[in-house]
């Protein structure tokens, strides 16, 4: 079975432009979630899409966001690209979360990483 | 709020000696806990994972943890180090209240030393 799969692996950019980060899912897995990972604040949680509806969105300005497809990929968007955004961006699927009978282990993704100059 | 706190950003260990990565949590309400490794240029890999059913949970390669609620606490261990251990740690916690998004500690990188 294939793992996450995240693209491009890494990409630099400017400030001020906007960037799309795409993923795939394990197959079958229909929840997936974002997290950025940086020296300063460590891992930290983005948002969450589960059947293509944003289930949970943590504290990140709106310049983040995201959607996901009828197929489970997902894709993150990052507007007006500030030097603070650069960081290792995480993808992880997730058959479910716990709660449903789940234990809402997460699947990660190698990461895509992204550097603004 | 739901916090985890992993104390030592830096722990040193000889090879064969016993493993000890600390993790305390605070959740009001019962919690679930993980510990990933994530290796040099890569995602984060799930070790082991605490559901509310045994406290001592066994994982991969060798580690295991222990849920002591009274405690909060959430301790890594494994008996004898190997150089592949090499890594970082991050303990997680999640509950119904951040729905069940993952709240990670600041990371341990374990040194393994021949």
């Amino acid at each position: 079975k294939a793992g996450v799969t995240q693209t491009p692996r890494y990409l630099i950019k400017t400030r001020g432009q906007q960037v799309t980060l795409s993923c795939s899912p394990i197959s079958g897995h229909r929840s997936v979630s974002w997290y950025q990972q940086t020296p300063g604040q460590g891992l930290q949680f983005l948002f969450e899409y589960f059947s293509e509806t944003q289930r949970n969105k943590g504290n990140f300005p709106g310049r983040f966001s995201g959607r996901q497809f009828s197929n489970s990929r997902s894709e993150m968007n990052v507007s007006t690209l500030e030097l603070g955004d650069s960081a290792l961006y995480l993808c992880a699927s997730s058959n479910d979360p716990p709660g449903a009978g789940n234990t809402g282990e997460l699947f990660f993704g190698e990461g895509s990483r992204l550097t603004v100059l | 709020a739901q916090s985890v706190t992993q104390l030592g950003s830096h722990v040193s260990v000889s090879e064969g000696a016993l493993v000890l990565l600390r993790c305390n949590y605070s959740s009001s309400v019962p919690p679930y806990l993980f510990w990933y490794v994530q290796y040099p240029n890569q995602g984060l890999q799930l070790l082991l994972k605490y559901t509310s059913a045994a406290t001592l949970v066994k994982g991969i390669n060798g580690f295991e943890a222990e849920f002591k609620k009274s405690e909060t606490s959430f301790h890594l261990t494994k008996p004898s180090a190997h150089m592949s251990d090499a890594a970082e740690y991050f303990c997680a916690v999640s509950d119904s209240n951040s729905g069940y998004a993952l709240n990670f500690g600041k990371g341990t990188s374990l040194l393994v030393t021949p």
